[in-house]
């Protein structure tokens, strides 16, 4: 059982949904969560990082983390066709401990 | 925030060359850099962490003489791949973790594209 598992999609949503992104983990002692953008042929682009259990807003971005279920999520608000990408999760218990990825969501927002 | 730049961008050389991808954080200074590997479709696949001033830590099954890696300084660290094979075609990403963090908050480059004829 991979540490950090994630439904590879693809994922298709008409502009303006509302788009959630899910990731399961295993790791107990995973403290930290982010959450990266991928767009083809580029390197991952640090979207939001929560530490612990809760929700995080930044725009039309909301991360939320559920310890309890071990459950990791992403929600897009107002999608649009720029948020076509790759998104991937990630963990690691806390300092400088190894990240552990999901495997990422290749999601198309189409007009 | 932080920015990582990574050089070149897309490479394509003949089979049995060298090639060295270099990896600068830009407006922070980072002890730790890690250099990832990435298949199509795939997630990223951890080669090794880079600390400045000593040597790298590779993982399980990564070559450490097929991929050299130089950390010299904050700011700076190499990745080369040494007599090149088509087997090593792949896209090859770095990041680097701010000190400031105090945690392995990773910000990635913008990746590196081989390919080996």
């Amino acid at each position: 059982q991979k540490e950090v598992e994630q439904d590879p999609g693809p994922l298709s949503v008409p502009e303006g949904a509302i788009v959630s992104l899910n990731c399961t983990y295993s790791n107990s002692a995973f403290q930290y969560f982010m959450w990266y953008r991928q767009y083809s042929r580029k390197g991952p682009e640090l979207l939001m990082y929560t530490y612990s259990s809760g929700n995080k807003e930044d725009g039309r971005f909301t991360a939320q983390v559920d310890k309890s279920s071990k459950y990791i999520s992403l929600f897009i608000r107002d999608s649009q066709p720029s948020d076509s990408a790759t998104y991937l999760c990630a963990s690691f218990s806390g300092g400088y401990q190894k990240v552990t990825f999901g495997t990422g969501t290749k999601l198309q927002v189409i007009p | 925030g932080a920015v990582v730049s990574q050089h070149p961008s897309r490479v394509i050389c003949k089979s049995g060359t060298s090639v060295k991808i270099e990896c600068r954080s830009l407006d922070f200074q980072a002890t730790t850099m890690f250099w990832y590997r990435q298949f199509p479709k795939q997630s990223l696949m951890l080669m090794a962490t880079s600390n400045e001033g000593s040597k790298a830590t590779y993982e399980q099954g990564v070559e450490k003489d097929k991929f050299l890696i130089n950390h010299a300084s904050l700011t700076l660290s190499t990745l080369t791949v040494t007599s090149a094979h088509p087997e090593d075609s792949s896209f090859y990403i770095c990041s680097a973790t701010t000190t400031g963090e105090g945690k392995n908050i990773q910000y990635f480059g913008a990746g590196t594209r081989l390919s080996v004829l």
